[in-house]
């Protein structure tokens, strides 16, 4: 079964950092086109970042700030997040092949 | 950016009715459009993909329509588990763009 699991979420300070890992099952995530959605609470979905063989692709808001990767070995991807604003409070999701995860939250508030 | 516009915002509905939620692509999209449904406090589950195309294990009570710029996503004898919020999404072109959502409530 494809399954898809998010990590790393937490509450930052302004300016700080995390990393959001997605640990994949069930496939290879060197297989896919993979992403990160994000929904801040109350509101819509928005997508953050794309990663399609060696391509990345981000939301305009995020660029520069985000970086989406993956490790075939460890079957996981990863989106290190730096100089995290309030604006990027949201439930994190992975998605990969239509497949969602339950979310990572990310709290940034000072 | 495309921009997707999706209507209704909400709608009311009895249990048995059918429903019809549409998105409209501020540009042309092929066939690059998805559906999504969710519930509170779950994660969005995909419906359907390419337009038309209904994601392993979900029902044939829902269906999906349109080219071009115009969408349909159609839901008929509506049950309560599918009193949800429902999302059109474009991946025809980066940036990804979603629609606002349609809450879709009992009558």
């Amino acid at each position: 079964e494809v399954q898809v699991l998010e990590s790393g979420g937490g509450f930052v300070q302004p300016g700080g950092s995390l990393r959001l890992s997605c640990a994949a099952s069930g496939f290879s995530v060197s297989t896919y086109d993979m992403s990160w959605l994000r929904q801040a609470p109350g509101k819509g979905l928005e997508w953050v970042s794309d990663i399609s063989g060696n391509r990345v692709f981000y939301r305009d808001s995020v660029r520069g700030r985000f970086t989406i990767s993956r490790d075939n070995s460890k079957n996981t991807l990863y989106l290190q997040m730096n100089s995290l604003r309030t604006e990027d409070t949201a439930l994190y999701f992975c998605v990969a092949n239509w497949i969602w995860g339950q979310g990572t939250l990310v709290t940034v508030s000072s | 950016d495309i921009q997707m516009t999706q209507s209704p915002s909400s709608l009311s509905a009895s249990v048995g009715d059918r429903v019809t939620i549409t998105c409209r692509a501020s540009q042309g999209i092929t066939n690059s459009l998805a559906w999504f449904q969710q519930k509170p406090g779950k994660a969005p589950k995909c419906l359907i993909y390419a337009v038309s195309n209904l994601q392993t294990g979900v029902p044939s009570k829902f269906s999906g329509s349109g080219s071009g710029t115009d969408f349909t996503l159609t839901i008929t004898n509506l049950q309560p588990e599918d009193f949800a919020t429902y999302y059109c999404l474009q991946y025809n072109s980066y940036p990804r763009t979603f629609g606002q959502g349609t809450k879709v409530e009992i009558k």
